[in-house]
């Protein structure tokens, strides 16, 4: 497994303004990505945070909306800018993991994010 | 794209009963990942299924990755109040995206009033 924390573990964010999450791993990891799960739903993969370059961003998600920075294979960060109440979620850090029969993804306890 | 159909949504459960969830996909996939998460907090990875066919158990829950690589289910016997949660099955296909797991909506377990 991976023990994977995130910090804040919830905040209360004013519209318009951004904040950043960090999400750090103990141990290297080659896969790291970043979930989000919206009130109610289940989880939607935002990125796939890559080590040294720009991260991979999937339908519906941009770069400039969400930054990602993974300065190296422990460490990464989402930032949600210009925040909206639309927003408000949970967003998730994981890794993944190559066991002996195949990849794992592993999850980290998410940042809970409220935009007032 | 690819969705998985998971059911039930929600189910009461009263202490001692066996129950039964599962998912369905439109498209096969190399893993299948069963997750439980708590409000407020994250996925925690129950059971993984590599292989077709693959009958796989952790404690009182047991979980098979369907022969058609299409489908799954999880069984969790003799339930106790701490397994009420939120439960998802997700499936995971090797490159392009690795970490891209297509999620189930869940389901929801509740204690029977």
């Amino acid at each position: 497994s991976a023990v994977i924390s995130q910090k804040p573990s919830r905040d209360i964010c004013q519209r318009g303004t951004s904040l950043t999450i960090q999400c750090q791993v103990d141990s290297q990891v080659t896969m790291m990505f970043w979930y989000r799960q919206q009130p109610g739903q289940s989880l939607t993969l935002i990125a796939t945070a890559n080590q040294g370059s720009e991260a991979t961003y999937e339908s519906g998600f941009v770069i400039d909306k969400f930054p990602i920075s993974r300065p190296n294979l422990t460490f990464s960060t989402l930032t949600v800018s210009n925040m909206s109440p639309e927003d408000s979620s949970i967003y998730l850090c994981s890794v993944g993991r190559d066991g002996n029969s195949g990849n794992t993804i592993y999850f980290g306890e998410g940042s809970w994010l409220t935009v007032v | 794209g690819q969705q998985l159909n998971q059911s039930p949504q929600s189910m009461f459960i009263q202490e001692g009963e066996d129950v039964s969830m599962n998912c369905t996909s439109s498209s096969i996939f190399n893993t299948w990942l069963w997750y439980k998460q708590d409000p407020g907090e994250g996925p925690v990875l129950l059971i993984a299924l590599y292989k077709a066919g693959e009958l796989t158990s952790n404690g009182r829950l047991t979980a098979q990755f369907g022969i058609t690589r299409k489908d799954s289910f999880l069984n969790i016997s003799a339930s106790i109040p701490s397994d009420v949660g939120i439960y998802f099955c997700a499936g995971l296909n090797y490159g392009g995206s690795q970490g891209n797991l297509i999620f189930g909506k869940g389901t929801k377990l509740s204690v029977k009033p």
